[in-house]
């Protein structure tokens, strides 16, 4: 059983440019969550997913940047016309349904740096 | 709403010394309570998680954590502190309300020889 994946690992783009960064969630699991780290500073909480639904957005900056999780294939946050204040690592997170005691499993990360 | 304060941004030690790491939650419901270690360049692991079974709970490599409802904590400790230990760790909670792990800023631990 494949663990989270996400690609690309690092990524590289323009000020002005568009980043898609994308999480295929363990098998079986429903449930993906971004988180956004900065230095120092931990993580932040970006938005939560369950197939076809967006479930909670509200650290999700209100510009630029979107999510989903469609029924088929990855998930993907992309963020449009980059700033250099974008530049973070980007873990996605999965977890199965409706399991309030289990962790969420965690990708390597997107490191996103803008240019 | 709930929260999680880890204290010292940066704890050092002694290989084979005890390794003590902070971590005290806010939650108005019972939570779930984790720790993760993260790796320079890689994601997050479990180390351990409490779930309202033992308050005593024993992890991957060594590690253990109390959860102290008294005093809203959940210390990571390990009583000899190998140079492979050294890597961030953050503790995280969830509630019954909601799915949604949130973090601790993290504590760097550094592991001299």
């Amino acid at each position: 059983n494949a663990g989270v994946m996400q690609n690309p690992r690092h990524l590289v783009r323009r000020r002005g440019q568009e980043a898609r960064l994308r999480c295929s969630p363990m098998k079986g699991h429903s449930h993906v969550y971004w988180y956004r780290q900065l230095p120092e500073e931990g993580l932040k909480f970006m938005v939560y997913l369950q197939k076809e639904n967006i479930i909670d957005e509200s650290g999700m900056p209100k510009e630029r940047f979107s999510a989903e999780f469609p029924k088929e294939g990855p998930s993907i946050l992309r963020i449009q016309q980059v700033v250099r204040g974008d530049s973070a690592a980007y873990f996605c997170a999965s977890s199965p349904p409706a399991a309030l005691n289990t962790e969420a499993f965690f990708g390597q990360g997107t490191r996103l740096t803008v240019v | 709403a709930q929260s999680v304060t880890q204290l010292g941004s940066h704890v050092s030690v002694s290989e084979g010394a005890l390794v003590l790491l902070r971590c005290n939650y806010s939650s108005s419901v019972p939570p779930y309570l984790f720790w993760y270690v993260q790796y320079p360049n890689q994601g997050l692991q479990l180390l351990l998680k409490y779930t309202s079974a033992a308050t005593l709970v024993k992890g991957i490599n060594g590690f253990e954590a109390e959860f102290k409802k008294s005093e809203t904590s959940f210390h990571l400790t390990k009583p000899s502190a190998h140079m492979s230990d050294a890597a961030e760790y953050f503790c995280a909670v969830s509630w019954g309300g909601s799915y949604i792990p949130t973090f601790g800023r993290g504590t760097s631990l550094i592991v001299h020889p």
